[in-house]
């Protein structure tokens, strides 16, 4: 069966450190894969979309960047953390005519 | 630019109501629309997939509807439980793609 790892739980970060969120899909080939951020008040917010290893689309402007070395690892980086950063963040995959599946999320706060 | 809304924004019924939950889109050219659940600092649970070409799908309890022409969907909560407390999300695709654009959710909160 698919499932999605993503880690870690929580996170506490200082305002200028660096940060690496990572995702990994088992039990499916070639899914597209997601980043999305839900800050307090607003909804879900796609940031990044992957179609297939190194391909990696932005969706809004921002200081974080994403990165797919292998087809079913994602990994959503930053150099240098900003407070607007935090938020709840979650992975996602999908395959063509199937539901999205997401990850259980990772609770980011800048301090 | 697709943009998703649900009403309400908060629900609060007593426990064994039946509850509709609304969403409405403004591109009509979907090809399927989902309804999540999301647990207080979990992460999203597929509840109902609605292809474009169906106008509603069931599980359990749960009974989601679609009207592409309209814009609209919606999500019914038979004999609703306190379990079921939940923020209810949906969404549709961006496009043609497989690119998710969500509403805000409805929180609903069921009383015992």
């Amino acid at each position: 069966s698919q499932t999605i790892h993503q880690w870690p739980a929580t996170l506490v970060q200082p305002v200028g450190s660096p940060l690496s969120l990572e995702c990994t899909v088992e039990g499916t080939s070639n899914p597209n894969l997601y980043w999305y951020r839900q800050a307090a008040g607003r909804g879900l917010q796609l940031l990044f979309y992957s179609v297939g290893i190194g391909q990696i689309s932005s969706e809004v402007p921002q200081n974080l960047s994403a990165s797919r070395p292998q087809d079913r690892q994602f990994i959503l980086s930053s150099k240098k953390l900003l407070l607007s950063d935090s938020g709840f963040y979650l992975c996602a995959w999908s395959v063509r005519g199937l539901t999205n599946t997401f990850g259980s999320g990772t609770r980011l706060t800048v301090v | 630019k697709q943009e998703v809304t649900q009403i309400p924004a908060a629900l609060s019924v007593p426990e064994g109501e039946n509850l509709v939950l609304n969403c409405s889109f403004t591109d009509s050219a979907i090809y399927n629309l989902q309804w999540f659940r999301q647990d207080p600092g979990k992460g999203l649970t597929s509840l109902l997939l609605i292809q474009s070409s169906q106008r509603e799908q069931t599980s359990g309890r749960l009974n989601a509807s679609l009207d592409k022409s309209s814009g609209r969907s919606t999500l019914y909560i038979a004999a609703s439980q306190p379990g079921d407390s939940a923020t209810y999300l949906c969404a549709v695709p961006q496009g043609g793609s497989e690119k998710l654009v969500f509403g805000k959710g409805t929180k609903l909160t069921v009383n015992p």
